[in-house]
């Protein structure tokens, strides 16, 4: 059974330091990889995704994430956070042909000055 | 287009009464889906359906039930609903790319938070 794993469900960081949100999943095929953000009483937003190609995927608000088959892992990266990056952030994978999403358990950022 | 839509924003229900929570989206997308999230635990999925008439299980269906009469409009149903049951719920949506391939990227609505007393 797949599964994503979010190490972390509470991660604090100085204003202009490095975001790094850990991802890892479990598979039996490629799946497709996905970030959503989710600020508080709203919605979630798709912050970025991997279907195939370049491992190095870029995203909206200036963060990015690679791709790594070797570790399964998919780490959401900022390198200088600002307070408005203060969210709920989701990883996700997709497993099947119908697009359902398998999520993590979600890692709250938040960013003091 | 207004996207994907949720009514009500927030609602509280006592043990056993019924509800349905609406979920719209104007995009005219194929594929529709229903979410709880629960802290701690991710959002974990309910029903989805792939177009209008056909609908089926997520990893967490009991005590909901769904139908897709048309491709507009998602309703979940809590037919007596349960305090197991407060959670926040979200519905998504995405559209075909080519037959029976569905674009990756999902359309979240803004979520209805439910409390059961």
């Amino acid at each position: 059974a797949q599964s994503v794993t979010q190490l972390g469900s509470h991660v604090s960081v100085s204003e202009g330091a490095l975001v790094l949100l850990r991802c890892n999943y479990s598979s039996s095929v490629p799946p497709y990889l996905f970030w959503y953000v989710q600020y508080p009483n709203q919605g979630l937003q798709l912050l970025l995704k991997y279907t195939t190609g370049a491992t190095l995927v870029k995203g909206i608000n200036g963060f990015e994430a690679e791709f790594k088959k070797s570790e399964t892992s998919f780490h959401l990266t900022k390198p200088s956070a600002h307070m408005s990056d203060a969210a709920e952030y989701c990883c996700a994978v997709s497993r099947s042909c119908y697009n359902k999403l398998l999520f993590g358990a979600g890692t709250r950022l938040a960013v003091h000055p | 287009n207004a996207g994907v839509t949720q009514t009500p924003k927030f609602q509280v229900l006592k043990t056993g009464q019924s509800m349905t929570l609406q979920c719209a989206q104007d995009m005219n997308h194929e594929y529709m889906s229903w979410y709880r999230q629960d802290p701690g635990m991710g959002l974990r999925l309910i029903h989805y359906s792939v177009g209008a008439g056909i609908t089926d299980q997520g990893e967490v269906p009991n005590g909901y039930n769904v139908s897709r009469s048309t491709t507009e409009d998602f309703p979940l149903r809590l037919l007596s609903a349960a305090p197991s049951q407060t959670s926040v719920y979200f519905c998504a949506s995405s559209y075909s790319i080519s037959p029976g391939r569905l674009q990756e990227t999902q359309y979240f609505g803004p979520g209805t938070r439910l409390l059961v007393l």
